[in-house]
C-alpha cells in the first residue's frame, strides 16, 4: 500500500539553530501534504496545507516565517522551523493526500512523525 | 467551521472488558467523513476506518466496531474483549471537504481518549 516516509524521527537541537524536516511519497504523487503538530498529550493541529508548486496555505497563527514549507516535487514536501525555541519542541507529523481518484480507502496516509526537542 | 468532541479524556478498563470511546462532531457540511485513528507510545498514527457521511450502516471489524448515528452526531468507537495491546491514544477526526474538491484530506482531529487496558 501508499506509504509515507517522515525523517528524521528524532531530533535534539540547540536553541536557535534551523531544522529541517522531510515528508515523502514513497509509491505515489501527492499534489498535496498536510503538517500537523501535536503537543504532548494534545491533539493533532493542522498547521499548514502544502500544495505542489505553490505556496503552503497556513493555518491561522501558524507563523509562515516561523515554519518554511516548501513542496518542490510531487513526492517531497519540507517543513523548516528557523531558529527553534524551546517553545518549539513538540511532535511533528505530515501527512499525503492520496488523488481522489483512487481506489484506497483512507484518502490520506501518516508519516511516522517527528519529535523534535530544542535545548 | 467543524468541530469534533471525544468528552472522554481517559478510559482504564482490566483486560477482556469492552470499552466504548465517544465521538460527536460538528459540521455544516452534508458531505464529509470521519475517521478513527490510534496513536500508540511510539506516536505514528494508524488508521481504523474511514466512513462516509451518506452511510449509516454501523461496521465491524473483528473486535472492533464502530456506530455512526447521523441524528445525534455521534461516531462511537467500541472495542470488544480488550487487550493490553490496545492501550494507545484514540482520536477522531472529521474532513469536511468532499472527495472530489480541492481540500480534499484535512482533517480535524478530536481531542483525544487515552486508553489503557491493564492485564
Amino acid at each position: 500500500g501508499a506509504v509515507v516516509s517522515q525523517h528524521p524521527s528524532r531530533v535534539i537541537c540547540k536553541s536557535g539553530t534551523s531544522v529541517k524536516i522531510e515528508c515523502r511519497s514513497l509509491d505515489f504523487q501527492a499534489t498535496t501534504m498536510f503538517w500537523y503538530r501535536q503537543f504532548p498529550k494534545k491533539s493533532l493541529m493542522l498547521m499548514a496545507t502544502s500544495n505542489e508548486g505553490s505556496k503552503a496555505t497556513y493555518e491561522q497563527g501558524v507563523e509562515k516565517d516561523k515554519f518554511l514549507i516548501n513542496h518542490a516535487s510531487l513526492t517531497l514536501s519540507t517543513l523548516t522551523v528557523t531558529s527553534a525555541h524551546p517553545e518549539d519542541s513538540s511532535f511533528y507529523i505530515c501527512s499525503a493526500r492520496i488523488p481522489p481518484m483512487g481506489s484506497s480507502n483512507q484518502p490520506q496516509h501518516f508519516g511516522d512523525g517527528t519529535r523534535l526537542s530544542i535545548l | 467551521a467543524q468541530k469534533v468532541t471525544q468528552a472522554q479524556t481517559e478510559i482504564s478498563v482490566v483486560e477482556k472488558e469492552d470499552v466504548t470511546l465517544d465521538c460527536v462532531y460538528e459540521t455544516r457540511d452534508t458531505t464529509y467523513y470521519l475517521f478513527w485513528y490510534k496513536q500508540p507510545p511510539s506516536g505514528e498514527l494508524v488508521f481504523l476506518i474511514r466512513r462516509n457521511s451518506f452511510d449509516e450502516q454501523n461496521e465491524i471489524s473483528g473486535r472492533y466496531s464502530w456506530n455512526f448515528q447521523k441524528s445525534t452526531s455521534s461516531f462511537n468507537f467500541t472495542i470488544t474483549a480488550s487487550q493490553v495491546v490496545d492501550s494507545a491514544v484514540y482520536f477522531c477526526a472529521l474532513s469536511e471537504e468532499y472527495a472530489g474538491g480541492t481540500s480534499y484530506g484535512k482533517l480535524t482531529f478530536g481531542q483525544g481518549t487515552i486508553l489503557t487496558v491493564h492485564p
